[in-house]
């Protein structure tokens, strides 16, 4: 599976959109772009995933560079509760492969 | 629908010691993992069963380390016996087959270990 890249941290003020960036240069054609969040003391929890095409559900925005090397998730609108560790993974489904956590971006949602 | 449940929620062990953690999965859901996650750092996969079967255990350390699934439900992971590094929070998570979805893994609240 592709490593990717991720800041170690970043602050969003309240009400704003909080975009977190995810660096995966060396995706395959197969593989999948997921976005995962760890709110302290919780399990993580998944918000969204995309092939190529850019995704939106009720939670977040995935926007995918045409190239794929790159990804964004987007909060729309930031609220204290999305202070938590975001993982970006890269992984080809139904191939048995593990998911790769790293170390995410801690974003700090600040009043 | 109920979620992963998992217990219990903390543990505090004397290192030699063994510890059991088990996990109920969401109903239906035929993919079941455990992972570990050490203080500060992302989850780590220790072992991925599919209904009762084992698919990835490379990242379980089997000379303390087991887990079972038996009849494709439930599991228990056990650590037999503890050292101070296995303090770390256990997560059990578990996936439906089939469709789109299939791979979006649906997490428990950890058990807490904490090894003295």
């Amino acid at each position: 599976d592709a490593k990717t890249t991720q800041p170690p941290s970043m602050d969003c003020a309240e009400g704003r959109a909080a975009n977190l960036p995810c660096n995966h240069s060396t995706i395959s054609g197969n593989e999948y772009v997921y976005w995962y969040r760890q709110i302290h003391s919780q399990g993580p929890q998944y918000i969204i995933h995309g092939l190529k095409n850019n995704e939106t559900n009720e939670m977040a925005s995935l926007i995918i560079t045409e190239d794929r090397k790159s990804s964004t998730l987007i909060l729309p609108h930031a609220t204290l509760r999305d202070t938590a560790v975001y993982y970006c993974i890269v992984r080809a489904p139904n191939t048995g492969n593990q998911f790769y956590f790293g170390t995410g971006t801690s974003l700090t949602v600040i009043p | 629908e109920a979620g992963v449940a998992q217990s219990p929620r903390y543990k505090i062990i004397e290192k030699r010691q063994s510890v059991a953690f088990w996990c109920n999965p969401i109903s239906g859901h035929a993919t079941l993992y455990w992972y570990q996650q050490i203080l500060g750092q992302g989850p780590k996969l220790l072992i991925q069963f599919q209904n009762n079967g084992v698919v990835d255990d490379s990242q379980l350390p089997k000379d303390r380390f087991s887990a079972e699934r038996l009849k494709g439900v439930d599991s228990t992971l056990k650590i037999q016996p503890a050292k101070l590094e296995d303090s770390a929070v256990y997560l059990c998570a578990s996936s439906p087959s089939g469709g789109r979805r299939t791979d979006t893994q649906y997490f428990g609240p950890g058990t807490r270990l904490t090894v003295l």
